[in-house]
Formats: C-alpha cells, structure tokens, sequence
C-alpha cells in the first residue's frame, strides 16, 4: 500500500507569492495534519483536519490555511510568502476512527519550500 | 524554555556500539510518547510509540518512559551504520473532547554510526 503522498517534493517562490501543497493520506485515513520543520529543528504542529472539519490548529499566522477534500486528501495553504516560511512541509495521516482514540501519525517525505 | 528538550548531537558511535537518546519535557499533560527516525530529505518514521512508564522493546529498541521524572529515552542496541539518522523525540496531550491530536517534537539529535 502506498504510504502518505506529498506534492510537490520542491517548490520555490519569492517573497509575497502564494503557495498550495498536497496531501493524500494512506489508504482507509480519515485525519491529516500539517506540520512545519525548519532546518535543524524538530517539526511543528500547523493543523489537523478531520472529515473535513478542522480538529485543531497551532501557533500560525492567518496567512496559512488549510483544507480536507472528502476524498480526505488536503490542502496547505499560504499567502504573501516570507523568507522565514522556507522548510519542509510535512504532512501526516492516522486513522482517528472515532474522538476518544489517540492514533499513530505516519509522515509522508514533505515538499521543501524556498522562498527567495 | 521549551517544552521538549533535546540534546541536538551529533552523536557519534562505533558500530555495535549501544546508543542512549533522551528527552526532557515540562507539561505533566502529556501521555503519549513516541520516537521517529528521520533520514536527510524524508519525512519521520515511526519506531516507537508508548503510552505508560516504564519499558518497551521492539527488536534492537527500547524505549523508556519515567513521567515522574518527565523524562524519555530510547536505547539502540548493535547500533548498525543504517541507524544514522536524526533521532526525534514526540509527545502529546490527545484531547478526547475535540479529537485534537498535536505532536509536540524535540529539536532531534543527530546520529552517526561509524563503521
């Protein structure tokens, strides 16, 4: 089975553009999240969606936004790029069956952002 | 100060050697431990992933949690040049009301195995 699936695996824009990363989850997942790593940190927590419902959203600007298709696939959004967006955006997938199970996350290879 | 604290390496080792990796954390609310492997320009990989103190084994490793003491280790055993990697520490507070479910990483450590 194919695991979690990322695109683009490379992306670069400039300062004030606009960017849209995708997700399609493992087969059978209902939850993605996003996560942001810079280099030479550890990842972090943007947003987790749901069946389509945001579920929980971490320390970001306005300028990100996200979205879950009901093929559960998702969109990353991000307006009026700045240099300090540039990192690997990470996508995760889990099968969240129900609200009260807590369920492994599975990472997919991430699309590294550069913005110039 | 962060809530996840990890010694960012590099470590370097012998092969064979036994690897010891540690986390430190400050929020008591966590109750889900897990370790990834994370190779350059990929995603994290899922090795290990607990719930209460104390030990799990899974072949070569073995992870240790002390919520006492807030504190997480991972041990590498015949440590292997293929086990060098960053090693990433997570944790989280799953919340049953929302479903929310955010991992809060460690900074890494960076591992080298020598042959």
């Amino acid at each position: 089975d194919a695991g979690v699936t990322q695109s683009p695996t490379h992306l670069i824009k400039t300062r004030g553009q606009h960017v849209t990363l995708r997700c399609s989850p493992i087969s059978g997942h209902k939850s993605v999240s996003w996560y942001q790593q810079v280099l030479g940190q550890g990842p972090q927590f943007i947003f987790q969606y749901y069946e389509k419902e945001e579920r929980g959203r971490g320390n970001f600007p306005d300028r990100f936004s996200a979205r879950q298709f009901p093929n559960y696939s998702s969109e990353l959004n991000v307006n009026a790029l700045l240099l300090g967006d540039s990192a690997l955006y990470l996508c995760a997938s889990s099968l969240a069956r129900d609200r009260g199970s807590n369920e492994k996350l599975f990472f997919g290879s991430g699309t590294q952002l550069s913005v110039l | 100060q962060k809530e996840v604290e990890q010694d960012p390496g590099p470590l370097s080792v012998p092969e064979g050697a036994i690897v010891s990796l540690n986390c430190t954390y400050s929020n008591s609310a966590f109750q889900y431990f897990m370790w990834y492997r994370q190779y350059s320009r990929k995603g994290p990989e899922l090795l290990m992933y607990t719930y209460s103190s104390g030990n799990k084994e899974d072949g070569r490793f073995t992870a240790q949690v002390d919520k006492s003491s807030k504190y997480i280790s991972l041990f590498i055993r015949d440590s292997q040049p293929s086990d060098s990697a960053t090693y990433l520490c997570a944790m989280t507070s799953f919340a049953r009301d929302t479903g929310r479910r955010a991992l809060t990483f460690g900074s890494g450590t960076r591992l080298q195995v020598q042959p």
